[in-house]
């Protein structure tokens, strides 16, 4: 099966920019999550999607952080304004349903420099 | 949500030898698990525990879950430099998610 997509695989912008990730999950894959990790650390949740209804979004910085998941399937994720602290890669991944009894399948990331 | 804390924070061990990284937490875990990521590369699934006392081995490495459920362990028998990488245990938080310890890097030397 195909593995989950995420573009771009770099993004370098400078401060005050705004950028946007896409991911498309894993096929048949209900729950959509996005990570922010930064060097070092383990992955941070952003946001999860059930469907296209957000579960979860308690660490998401909404002041400068979007995301939607229209149709279900794919999402994006969006910084405006960008600030340096937000350099980090992000993750995308997906599971079959919800629940923290399943396993994430992760996509390769965005790497996110910040100038 | 639930925290855990992850020991050591690096290992640094010589082919052949073993390793083993623990992950901690205040509270009992409905479950955990464990992921594997290379350097430059994603999170890779492992394993889930879910038993009290549960111990699964894949290959050379077994992990296992505490009596108490408040702790766990993975272990690496003799280990190779394909092992390299960072490995995380991951818990569930308070709603439908994970939350991810600091993981352990491990690197191995020829």
């Amino acid at each position: 099966e195909a593995g989950v997509a995420q573009s771009p695989r770099y993004k370098i912008i400078e401060k005050r920019q705004s950028v946007a990730f896409w991911c498309n999950p894993i096929s048949g894959h209900a729950t959509l999550y996005w990570y922010q990790q930064i060097l070092g650390q383990g992955p941070k949740l952003l946001i999860q999607f059930q469907n296209n209804g957000v579960v979860d979004d308690s660490q998401l910085p909404k002041d400068r952080f979007s995301a939607e998941r229209l149709k279900g399937v794919d999402s994006t994720l969006k910084i405006q304004p960008a600030k340096l602290e937000d350099s980090a890669v992000y993750l995308c991944a997906s599971s079959l349903t919800d629940g923290t009894n399943q396993p994430q399948h992760f996509g390769d990331g965005t790497r996110l420099s910040i100038l | 949500g639930q925290q855990v804390m992850q020991i050591p924070q690096y290992q640094h061990v010589q082919e052949g030898e073993d390793f083993t990284t623990y992950c901690n937490s205040s509270t009992t875990l409905s479950n955990i698990q464990w992921y594997k990521q290379r350097p430059g590369g994603h999170p890779v699934f492992l394993i889930q525990l879910v038993k009290s006392g549960e111990v699964k081995k894949q290959k050379r490495l077994t992990f296992q879950f505490g009596e108490a459920k408040k702790n766990s362990s993975l272990h690496i028998t003799a280990t190779q430099t394909t092992d390299v990488g960072t490995y995380f245990c991951a818990v569930p938080n308070s709603g439908y998610a994970l939350n991810f310890g600091k993981g352990t890097s491990l690197l191995v030397t020829p």
